[in-house]
């Protein structure tokens, strides 16, 4: 059974600092891997997808990492701003495209 | 194109009462979804479809029943609403299966079960 865990649970920086939020799996035959961000009491957003067949891909600030053969990807946040305050949560897809997720980092930026 | 909505936003039960909670794509996916969020568990796959017609279990399926009677909706049932089914369940929908399968979210639906 596919376990994906998200360290640390609760992260706090101050604006414009650069982080990292990592992702492990235990079963690396997955389709790819997504980043969600939620903001409190709403849905998901999608942030990026990386197919099993990269190993990285960068919209805006943000750029995430995915290493299938060790079961790690790593969301990069460059120069944090206080509207990154958000959980974000990754999830790694398998069979019938069914998602099995973490349960998130909750991300403070503070001024 | 309002992507994928839920109906209702949130619902108060009692203990054995009955509810029907609707999602709709206009996206024209094959594929659908339905997820409950609780705190500290993450996302777990309630049931999901990969075609109209078509549902099948995920990984906590106990207590609901879904319908896909047309491509574009998919419903999600408690025939006996119990207080451990007090979630924030999401829908969601995605176009194919393989390594480009993103799947959109709606908005969720609040439910209380008392």
């Amino acid at each position: 059974k596919q376990e994906v865990t998200q360290i640390p649970a609760a992260l706090s920086v101050p604006e414009g600092e650069n982080l990292v939020l990592n992702c492990s799996f235990t079963d690396s035959a997955i389709y790819n891997l997504q980043w969600f961000r939620q903001d409190p009491g709403k849905g998901l957003t999608s942030l990026l997808l990386i197919q099993s067949s990269q190993r990285e891909q960068t919209s805006g600030r943000l750029n995430a990492s995915l290493d299938k053969s060790s079961g790690r990807s790593t969301l990069y946040i460059a120069a944090s701003q206080p509207g990154d305050s958000a959980t974000y949560l990754c999830a790694v897809t398998g069979t019938a495209s069914k998602l099995t997720f973490g349960t998130g980092t909750r991300l403070q930026v503070t001024l | 194109n309002a992507g994928v909505t839920q109906t209702p936003k949130f619902r108060v039960l009692k203990t054995g009462q009955s509810m029907t909670l609707l999602c709709a794509q206009d996206m024209n996916h094959e594929y659908m979804y339905w997820y409950r969020q609780d705190p500290g568990m993450g996302l777990r796959l309630i049931h999901y479809s990969v075609g109209e017609g078509t549902t099948a279990k995920g990984e906590v399926p106990d207590g609901y029943n879904v319908s896909r009677l047309k491509k574009q909706n998919f419903l999600l049932g408690l025939e006996s609403a119990a207080p451990s089914q007090t979630s924030v369940y999401f829908c969601a929908s995605s176009y194919e299966v393989g390594s480009y399968n993103e799947q959109f979210f709606g908005p969720g639906t609040r439910l209380t079960v008392l």
